[in-house]
């Protein structure tokens, strides 16, 4: 089975300009997830998908940061404009239901951002 | 606040000794714990799953203990390989009402294989 795929794998910006980022979920598989994860510490949701329908965006910085999960299946997750602290490995997560309590999350192997 | 604290921070061992890995949490309530083992510049992957009902899960060299009542997990690999070098991540679903699948994660924990 084909894992999460994540794209690009690295990204170099500078502050103040735009930058997507694209996850293709494992086939099949309802909730998506976009993580951030910063140097040293461990991954923090930025926003949870079911199906096409968001279902918890409540640490997303909204004023800079938007995703979107086309037709149920691909997501990507847009900066703009960024920040130097936005400079973070973001993770892409996807799992079967996302409302069962021992649904396991698969991650992808992420985007490194960095922000000059 | 519903916290994950792992310790140690970072460990180094030779290659083919035994180690075990701390996880204390706050998450209430409770509904499962899961160890994570994630490789530098690759997402994290799942070793474990424990629900509250659950104190010991094992996968290969890796075995995961969870003690409800004081809120604590362990995680040991025994006869370490070069391999097993990564972050290892402590990660505590709070149980609410079965709504989200939301996940609360540890900082982790640095482990170094050395030959």
């Amino acid at each position: 089975e084909a894992g999460v795929a994540q794209s690009p794998r690295y990204k170099i910006i500078e502050k103040r300009q735009s930058v997507a980022f694209w996850c293709n979920p494992i086939s099949g598989h309802a909730t998506l997830y976009w993580y951030q994860q910063i140097l040293g510490q461990g991954p923090k949701l930025l926003i949870q998908f079911q199906n096409n329908g968001v279902v918890d965006d409540s640490q997303l910085p909204k004023d800079r940061f938007s995703a979107e999960r086309l037709k149920g299946v691909d997501s990507t997750l847009k900066i703009q404009p960024a920040k130097l602290e936005d400079s973070a490995v973001y993770l892409c997560a996807s799992s079967l239901l996302g409302t069962s309590v021992t649904d396991t999350q698969y991650f992808g192997p992420g985007t490194r951002l960095t922000v000059l | 606040k519903n916290q994950v604290e792992q310790s140690p921070q970072s460990l180094i061992i030779l290659e083919g000794k035994n180690c075990t890995l701390q996880c204390n949490y706050t998450v209430s309530p409770f509904s499962n714990l899961r160890w994570y083992k994630q490789d530098t510049g690759r997402g994290p992957v799942s070793l474990t799953i424990m629900t509250f009902s659950e104190n010991t899960k094992s996968n290969g060299r890796y075995t995961a203990t969870l003690d409800a009542d004081t809120k604590q997990s362990s995680l040991h690999i025994t006869a370490s390989q070069l391999s097993d070098s990564a972050s290892y991540i402590c990660v505590v679903s709070p149980n609410y009402g079965g709504a989200t699948n939301k996940l609360i994660f540890g900082t982790g924990t640095l482990l170094a294989v050395q030959p």
